[in-house]
């Protein structure tokens, strides 16, 4: 397995350019959420998704948009980027939480850095 | 404002000493909680994870305590190795009930193992 992939790896934005950042993987796993990581700070959710065609917002969904067409697939969009949004994002997916798992693993991929000029 | 947090932003030890990493929360509402390890460059990786209805988890070295009396969570690695070296992030789910919606993660604690 790949676990969770993120294209690209690297991006430089100007203020209004639009993005989509990509996540995928191959777990089969229900939940899927994006994060954004600013230094010295942890981690803040921008949009999760409990399963395909499902969406909720997190704890700082301005300016991003997603959408969940696959189980496999969770792109993140950037409508108009912001110099605000000079951050590094990254993606998880786990077992969705329902049931009596005794655990929820999150599995991480290796972010993008996204810098916006 | 409710939130997740770590009582030392840095913490030193030297090798094969034990390392404890706090946490404190402080909504009580929250049923699930995870310890994240954080390499330099690299996407957060799991640890281990504790519900609300225990008092403590054990794993390979490590230890995850929870104190719901005063809203505490502690993570105790045996034997710290250099490999140890990391950040160390707590989050907590906040809402009751099945989903792993909402998410939050503490700002972390940055662990140097010396030799």
């Amino acid at each position: 397995n790949a676990g969770v992939t993120q294209t690209p790896k690297f991006q430089v934005l100007k203020t209004g350019q639009s993005m989509t950042l990509q996540c995928a993987q191959d777990m089969n796993h229900e939940y899927m959420s994006w994060y954004r990581q600013d230094p010295g700070m942890g981690l803040r959710l921008i949009h999760y998704s409990v399963g395909a065609g499902i969406t909720d917002q997190g704890e700082v969904p301005n300016g991003y948009n997603v959408s969940r067409s696959t189980t496999e697939d969770f792109p993140l969009r950037l409508l108009s980027a912001a110099p605000s949004q000079t951050s590094v994002y990254f993606c998880a997916s786990s077992y969705s939480g329902i049931g009596t798992r005794s655990s929820y693993e999150q599995y991480f991929g290796p972010g993008t850095r996204l810098t916006v000029t | 404002g409710e939130s997740v947090g770590l009582h030392l932003p840095t913490l030193s030890v030297q090798e094969g000493d034990n390392s404890i990493i706090n946490c404190a929360y402080s909504n009580s509402a929250s049923d699930y909680f995870i310890w994240y390890k954080q390499e330099s460059g690299k996407g957060p990786q799991f640890i281990i994870d504790i519900r609300s209805n225990m008092d403590k988890r054990q794993g390979q070295r490590v230890t995850v305590l929870l104190n719901k009396t005063v809203k505490h969570l502690s993570l105790q690695i045996a034997a710290t190795q250099p490999g140890d070296s990391a950040v160390y992030f707590c989050a907590e789910k906040r809402s009751r009930g099945s989903t792993l919606g909402r998410l939050y993660f503490g700002r972390g604690t940055q662990l140097t193992v010396w030799p």
